[in-house]
């Protein structure tokens, strides 16, 4: 079946570091793809719409000069959290459905640790 | 926007009884209402899903119901067994825009 793949799966690194995020579609192409955040014992809460070709949308509160979204082809969206804090750490997610409103196939998550 | 609220937070029942848990939403637009199961630091698992076309929908021990006038939809758990215990979240969704509820934690007693 259809798969996101996510990568890092974990990153650890210091205060004032930018970290990207790489979400692939591997076997469809992904017009849409949506990052998430969740924080432990927390649900996922969406941070952006990332739009193949265009620019991301964003949810309110979502810095978009922290948490830059590009998504430049139809299978790749990448988010970079730009000089993250400690604040930021926190569980990554991406997901992408294969058709409008269809199923989404979430990717494996990145958990990034600031220190 | 949609806001999507769940209940309960955390559920514990015994091995081989049923759990239920529920949902409710706001936006009557929302015509797509998935429900996934996560394990601790692992991807979300779509286990069932229902649109609103239906008022009902089964497999094997999961089903799901939807109530639109109300706006409510449950996920029902039967025969419950100890690697049913995980996260689950309910979402609903109107062209892809997918807002999740707060997650329920289910426990299975052996």
């Amino acid at each position: 079946g259809a798969v996101v793949s996510q990568h890092p799966s974990w990153v650890i690194c210091k205060s004032g570091t930018s970290v990207k995020i790489e979400c692939r579609s591997l076997d469809f192409q992904a017009t849409t793809m949506f990052w998430y955040r969740q924080f432990p014992k927390q649900s996922l809460m969406l941070m952006a719409t990332s739009n193949e070709g265009s620019k991301a949308t964003y949810e309110q509160g979502v810095e978009k000069d922290k948490f830059l979204i590009n998504h430049a082809s139809l299978t790749l969206s990448t988010l970079t959290v730009t000089s993250a804090h400690p604040e930021d750490s926190s569980f990554y997610i991406c997901s992408a459905p294969e058709q409008l409103n269809q199923p989404q196939h979430f990717g494996d998550g990145t958990r990034l640790s600031i220190l | 926007g949609e806001n999507v609220e769940q209940h309960p937070s955390t559920l514990s029942v015994q091995e081989g009884d049923s759990a239920v848990i529920k949902c409710t939403y706001s936006d009557s637009a929302s015509n797509y209402f998935p429900w996934y199961k996560q394990e601790l630091g692992k991807r979300p698992q779509l286990i069932i899903d229902i649109r609103s076309n239906v008022g009902e929908k089964k497999d094997q021990r999961i089903a799901v119901t939807l109530n639109k006038t109300a706006k409510h939809f449950s996920l029902h758990i039967t025969e419950t067994q100890p690697e049913d215990s995980a996260v689950y979240f309910c979402a609903a969704s109107m062209s892809n825009d997918m807002r999740f509820g707060a997650g329920t934690r289910l426990t299975v007693k052996p």
